[in-house]
Formats: C-alpha cells, sequence, structure tokens
C-alpha cells in the first residue's frame, strides 16, 4: 500500500517559472490537504479538498492553485514562482473531516531562485 | 485568526527521565487535538489524539486536556534518545487542522 506519494522530492524554480506538485493517494480517502512548512515553522494549510470537484482556501493560498478531478489526485499549481514560495511542500489525506489519521506524503523540497 | 502556541525549545532531557511538552489554542471551538513527531527532513507522523478532557495513555507516552484552560500536553516517560525530534501540536475546529510551530526535543544519552 503506497498511501500518499509526491513527485517531485526536490526542485529548483527560477523566479516566474511555474511547476506543478504532484499528489496521489491510493486509500479512497475524500479529503485531501496541502500544506507548506518553513524552517523552524510549523505546517500551514495552503488548500483542501472535501472530495472530487470540491475545493477551498486555507490560511496562505496566495500564489497557488489546485484542482481535483478524481479522489485519489489532489495537484498545486505554482504561478509565477517567487523566493517566498521556498518551502517544504507536504500533502495529506485523511478519511473523514474529524482530522483523526492524517496520512502525509514524504513532501516535496522546493527552492525559487 | 485560530493560533496554536508551543514553546519551539530545544527542550533537553536526559534519557530515562520525562519530557513534557505544552501546548496553547487560541480557538475554545476546537473539538480535537493531535500529537505529531517529525524528525528532521521527515514527514510528520501521527502518535496521539485526545478529544475529551482529562488523560490519554498509549504506552509511554500520554496526552493531557484541558479544555477550560485552552491547554493540551504530552508526557514521553522513558525518554529515549530515538524520541529526540520536532513534536507538533494540531487542533481540530471545523476547519482542518492547525499546526503549532513544533517543539524541538532532544535527548541526552
Amino acid at each position: 500500500n503506497a498511501g500518499v506519494t509526491q513527485t517531485p522530492k526536490f526542485r529548483i524554480l527560477k523566479i516566474g517559472q511555474s511547476m506543478t506538485l504532484q499528489c496521489t493517494q491510493d486509500m479512497n480517502h475524500n479529503y485531501m490537504y496541502w500544506y507548506r512548512q518553513d524552517p523552524g515553522m510549523g505546517l500551514k494549510l495552503i488548500y483542501y479538498s472535501v472530495g472530487a470537484g470540491i475545493t477551498d482556501k486555507g490560511e496562505v493560498p496566495n500564489g497557488y492553485n489546485v484542482s481535483r478531478s478524481t479522489t485519489e489526485d489532489f495537484p498545486l499549481r505554482l504561478e509565477l514562482a517567487a523566493p517566498s514560495q521556498t518551502s517544504v511542500y507536504f500533502c495529506a489525506s485523511s478519511s473523514d473531516n474529524r482530522g483523526y489519521g492524517y496520512t502525509f506524503g514524504s513532501g516535496t523540497r522546493l527552492t525559487v531562485v | 485568526q485560530k493560533e496554536v502556541e508551543q514553546n519551539s525549545g530545544p527542550l533537553s532531557v536526559p534519557e530515562g527521565a520525562i519530557a513534557s511538552l505544552n501546548c496553547t489554542y487560541s480557538d475554545r471551538g476546537s473539538q480535537s487535538f493531535f500529537w505529531y513527531r517529525q524528525y528532521s527532513g521527515k514527514s510528520p507522523e501521527l502518535i496521539m489524539f485526545i478529544y475529551s478532557n482529562g488523560d490519554k495513555e498509549d504506552g509511554r507516552f500520554t496526552a493531557q486536556l484541558n479544555k477550560a484552560s485552552q491547554y493540551v500536553s504530552l508526557l514521553i516517560r522513558d525518554s529515549q534518545p530515538s524520541d529526540s525530534a520536532t513534536y507538533l501540536c494540531a487542533v481540530r475546529g471545523n476547519t482542518p487542522l492547525v499546526f503549532g510551530k513544533g517543539t524541538r526535543l532532544s535527548v541526552i544519552a
């Protein structure tokens, strides 16, 4: 059972470039989340989804977009990358809305130069 | 803005001692409370969750919740060097989990 798979693991972007961070889960979870973690900081919610076709903004959505066309996939799109988006990005999923049992992916370390 | 506050540490304890990690939260409507452990360069992993006031024990770990004081704590008994990590407190109300900045724990052999 793969759980939550994130790709790529590492990426260096130039300012102004765009990219998509991929996230796939094979647990048939309805709820999926994108968090970012800056050095020495906790996780901040970027976007989340409660099911296919439904997404909502979190605490820090500016500069990002998401889509949820299937239960399994929840890609995060960065448009016009900025140095402030240098961070580690974690995708997570859960089976219900209670927060119980969030499963995290291994993370994507992104550097914008 | 919902906030979760933790002392960033580092908290240093000798091997075999009890480590006490604390967390306060601002949203009185919070319903469930979680402790995650995160090793350097790794993703968070859930170690404890608690919904009701009081204590909840799981092996060497005890979570304590006091909703009136808006306070959650994690006790780690018989601390081991392998417990050295950052511990993240997370709180849920009507939105996804809100995380604190984490407390870095160092267990000295």
